[in-house]
């Protein structure tokens, strides 16, 4: 099983629509990270939490928000969904700690909003 | 701005070849980098990483070369395989974001 789980793994909705992404993880990380990729580009952040009760912007936030729901769970919801926010998104993992540590990825949600 | 970038955005190389590819980064405060491989409908696979005060570092048919005065570094992938075929990003890692290049595209020809 895979360690980081995102579900759906694909989504076509029509604009306007309210969509939530869902992330779990079995590695026992404190702190999680939602990204998205787009053609060409590398990855941006759009929020992260570094355990249950913290939550940050990142890069790119506007039109999402997310839900620390427990410390293996974090979920991204787009209130009102645009075409421009098609798009493939990533939810990562990594260990706190003194030192930097690498963040670890699930396989995507490919979103396409209509 | 921040940025992380790769010099090409294709590789072609034959089985069993060396491949190298490079990345550029602007920050000189950067002090944590990881190479990241990422196959086709698959999230990004963690290869390597590097801090400041090394200068290279060996895993399993992979180097990681880092040159802090020309803020540049390397994957070096020994005798490259037809697995190996994938996009190859470097990240720095700035305070909480990953920042990413745009990923070298590396393909593998038996």
């Amino acid at each position: 099983d895979a360690d980081v789980t995102q579900t759906p793994r694909n989504r076509i909705t029509k604009t306007g629509k309210r969509i939530m992404l869902e992330c779990s993880q079995t590695k026992g990380h404190d702190r999680m990270y939602w990204y998205r990729q787009d053609p060409g580009l590398g990855l941006r952040l759009i929020y992260y939490s570094f355990d249950v009760k913290d939550i940050n912007k990142g890069e790119i936030s506007d039109g999402y928000s997310v839900s620390r729901q427990a410390q293996a769970k974090f979920s991204l919801s787009l209130e009102s969904a645009i075409p421009n926010q098609t798009a493939l998104y990533f939810c990562a993992t990594s260990d706190s700690g003194t030192r930097n540590q690498p963040q670890h990825f699930g396989d995507g949600t490919r979103l396409s909003i209509l | 701005g921040e940025s992380v970038g790769l010099h090409l955005p294709t590789l072609s190389v034959q089985e069993g070849d060396n491949s190298i590819i490079n990345c550029a980064y602007s920050n000189s405060a950067s002090d944590y980098f990881i190479w990241y491989k990422q196959e086709s409908g698959k999230g990004p696979q963690f290869i390597i990483d590097i801090r400041s005060n090394m200068d290279k570092r060996q895993g399993q048919r992979v180097t990681v070369l880092l040159n802090k005065t020309v803020k540049h570094l390397s994957l070096q992938i020994a005798a490259t395989q037809p697995g190996d075929s994938a996009v190859y990003f470097c990240a720095d890692l700035l305070r909480t974001a990953l920042i990413f290049g745009k990923g070298t595209t590396l393909s593998v020809s038996s």
